[in-house]
């Protein structure tokens, strides 16, 4: 089993539609929660941290669910340039400097 | 301000060859990282350093890859000798002390035939 583990997608939805993706890590030794968001043939960015209390940066929403051991973001009045690939990311407790990443979720907003 | 700069953007080569990815990381960021990601395994972490000296290489495959640091401008990732599973595209990313967001070079696209 994966550290981390997304559904890959494709989620195809239409421009201003709300989606949400989820993502379960197995190590409840699991310390600090992040998303990324990676163009196609691009550099992964830093798209939000997740905090315990849930955040919110515009249109995205991020919460963490540490008794589930998961974690979801959330897009709401999706832009077609919100296509993209979202990587969950987690770093374990003592592992300060490493992040463990799951595959990524593929998102394509069409017209 | 320049990012984080790695040459070259793509590498073709032959199975037997050696190959070195170098990388630049941002002025004043204390850590570097090596990263591959391929469509099976997705991004993996190989080695990252911090003030130049190695800290985990426990994602190195094995011991045909090395990387060195030879000082806080400039690192390289050596593979040799190359196979055609080392195909992928090769990430250098670096972050200062103190903040765990990690900022990306665009990355070697290694392909080896």
């Amino acid at each position: 089993r994966k550290e981390v583990e997304q559904d890959p997608g494709p989620f195809n939805v239409p421009e201003g539609a709300t989606v949400a993706f989820n993502c379960t890590y197995s190590n409840s030794a699991s310390q600090s929660f992040f998303w990324y968001r990676q163009d196609c043939r691009k550099e992964p960015k830093l798209l939000m941290s997740v905090y315990s209390s849930g955040n919110e940066d515009g249109r995205f929403t991020a919460q963490l669910n540490r008794a589930s051991q998961y974690i979801s973001l959330l897009i709401r009045d999706s832009k077609l340039s919100d296509s993209a690939t979202y990587l969950c990311v987690v770093i374990y407790t003592g592992t300060a400097s490493k992040l463990t990443f799951g595959t990524g979720t593929r998102l394509q907003v069409t017209l | 301000d320049a990012g984080v700069i790695q040459s070259p953007r793509h590498e073709v080569t032959e199975m037997g060859q050696e190959v070195t990815l170098r990388c630049k990381p941002i002025s004043g960021h204390d850590y570097l990282f090596w990263y591959r990601q391929t469509m099976m395994r997705g991004l993996e972490l190989l080695i990252y350093f911090n003030n130049n000296v190695p800290i985990d290489d426990s994602g190195m495959p094995e011991d045909r890859f090395s990387a060195k640091m030879p000082n806080a401008s400039f690192s390289t990732l050596k593979i040799q000798p190359s196979e055609p599973r080392d195909s992928a595209v090769y990430f250098c990313a670096s972050r200062p002390w103190g903040s765990y967001e990690q900022y990306f070079g665009p990355g070697t696209r290694l392909t080896v035939t």
